[in-house]
């Protein structure tokens, strides 16, 4: 069974861009979660997804979006990037989100300079 | 919001060595996760805990809900070089559609051969 695959695998950009990044879940999982990892912040919540909905919301500004597909892929966009958003964006799945094991991808390392 | 106290930040020890790091919280959750991380990679799930009280193991590692659900320990029997890499531990406040995990800055675990 294949993992939770995460695109592209880094990323350089400059401040005032923005990007998308990308996360196709387990097979059979219908939740996906966005994880920003920092070294100083650690791991901070920034939404979840079932079913095309977002469900849960972190504390992150409305520069950070995202959607998921009926697919259930979904993808993550930060515009006007500023240099705090350089971090490693991790996706996660489970198979409703409720309470149950994340299953990781390998992230996406976003650098902005 | 939610914090979760994990301890030590990090540990340098000598293979063979038993490890143990624990999370506490302010807060009651209903979850407890391990997750151990390795450089470039996402986190790996270890062991999850359901229930106060749980002494859940994975071969070397054994893991254990607090009876308070307060907090939680993970322990590492003779550690090996391959342990190397953060853990970190995660919880999990309700489940159904209010999903949200919270992970505890991680403990850094070095080994030396």
């Amino acid at each position: 069974k294949a993992g939770v695959t995460q695109t592209p695998r880094y990323l350089i950009k400059t401040r005032g861009q923005q990007v998308t990044l990308s996360c196709s879940p387990i097979s059979g999982h219908r939740s996906v979660s966005w994880y920003q990892q920092t070294p100083g912040q650690g791991l901070q919540f920034l939404f979840e997804y079932f079913s095309e909905t977002q469900r849960n919301k972190g504390n992150f500004p409305g520069r950070f979006s995202g959607r998921q597909f009926s697919n259930s892929r979904s993808e993550m966009n930060v515009s006007t990037l500023e240099l705090g958003d350089s971090a490693l964006y991790l996706c996660a799945s489970s198979w409703s989100g409720g309470g149950e094991k994340l299953f990781f991808g390998s992230g996406t390392q976003l650098s902005v300079l | 919001g939610q914090q979760l106290n994990q301890s030590p930040q990090s540990m340098f020890i000598q293979e063979g060595e038993d490890v143990s790091m624990n999370c506490t919280s302010s807060s009651i959750f209903n979850t407890w996760l391990w997750y151990k991380q390795e450089p470039g990679e996402g986190p790996v799930l270890l062991i999850a805990l359901y229930k106060a009280g749980e002494l859940t193991s994975n071969g070397r590692l054994t893991a254990q809900f607090g009876i308070t659900r307060k907090d939680s320990f993970l322990n590492i029997s003779a550690s090996i070089p391959s342990d190397v890499g953060i853990y970190f531990c995660a919880g999990l406040a309700s489940g159904g559609s209010n999903y949200k995990l919270t992970f505890g800055k991680g403990t850094l675990l070095t080994v030396n051969p």
